[in-house]
């Protein structure tokens, strides 16, 4: 069954502090995965895609991970601001079937 | 650019009454989606509109029709509101062809029905 776990659900750190949050997939044929912030009574917006070739992507202080041979993915958050807190959402997509399998997400707090 | 719109923002509903929510895009995407937000779960995808003129069930279609008015417009109709489909609804676009393409999401209507 195609699956997309993220781990914690939900995480308080204060403020400047990094964190890592985490996604594991069962997806197959696996296609991309994308990280999407999404802030409080707002839509999802892409952070980052990686595909299969790819170890590492870095979008400002975000940087994204993906171990496709463990189906494993990370977003590590640097010098964390206020303006970070939100959930952040997993979407990995399925080659050739066009469908999205979307984590529950991880809600982080940044705290001043 | 307003990118994906949506409206109303906030609604509620008695059990039994209709509505329908609206969405726009003015991307020039041909590919829409609606999806349904519940606490703790991920985003599950009630139906899709590949293109204009054709719509399928995604995940969680029973309670919901949809209509793609034309290549701009898709729209999710409750035809008789039960309080199981208390959510917040999402539209989202994007260019059709590989997946690697972004979807765009509205901001979302939230729903109560009572």
């Amino acid at each position: 069954k195609n699956q997309v776990e993220q781990s914690p659900q939900s995480l308080i750190i204060l403020e400047g502090k990094n964190c890592t949050l985490q996604c594991n997939y069962t997806v197959s044929p696996f296609s991309n995965l994308r990280w999407y912030k999404q802030d409080t009574g707002r839509g999802p917006v892409s952070l980052t895609i990686m595909t299969f070739s790819e170890n590492t992507k870095s979008n400002g202080r975000y940087t994204a991970t993906l171990d496709a041979d463990t189906k494993q993915s990370s977003l590590h958050i640097t010098a964390s601001q206020l303006s970070d807190s939100a959930s952040y959402i997993c979407v990995v997509s399925a080659y050739n079937f066009n469908k999205f399998y979307f984590g529950s997400g991880t809600k982080l707090n940044v705290k001043p | 650019n307003a990118g994906v719109t949506q409206t109303p923002k906030f609604q509620v509903l008695k059990t039994g009454q209709s509505m329908t929510l609206q969405c726009a895009q003015d991307m020039n995407h041909n590919s829409m989606y609606w999806y349904r937000q519940d606490p703790g779960m991920g985003l599950r995808l009630i139906y899709y509109s590949a293109s204009e003129g054709t719509t399928d069930k995604g995940e969680v279609p029973n309670g919901y029709n949809v209509s793609r008015l034309n290549k701009r417009e898709f729209s999710l109709r409750l035809e008789s509101a039960a309080p199981s489909q208390t959510s917040v609804y999402f539209c989202a676009s994007r260019i059709s062809g590989t997946v690697s393409y972004e979807q765009y999401f509205g901001p979302g209507t939230r729903l109560t029905v009572t």
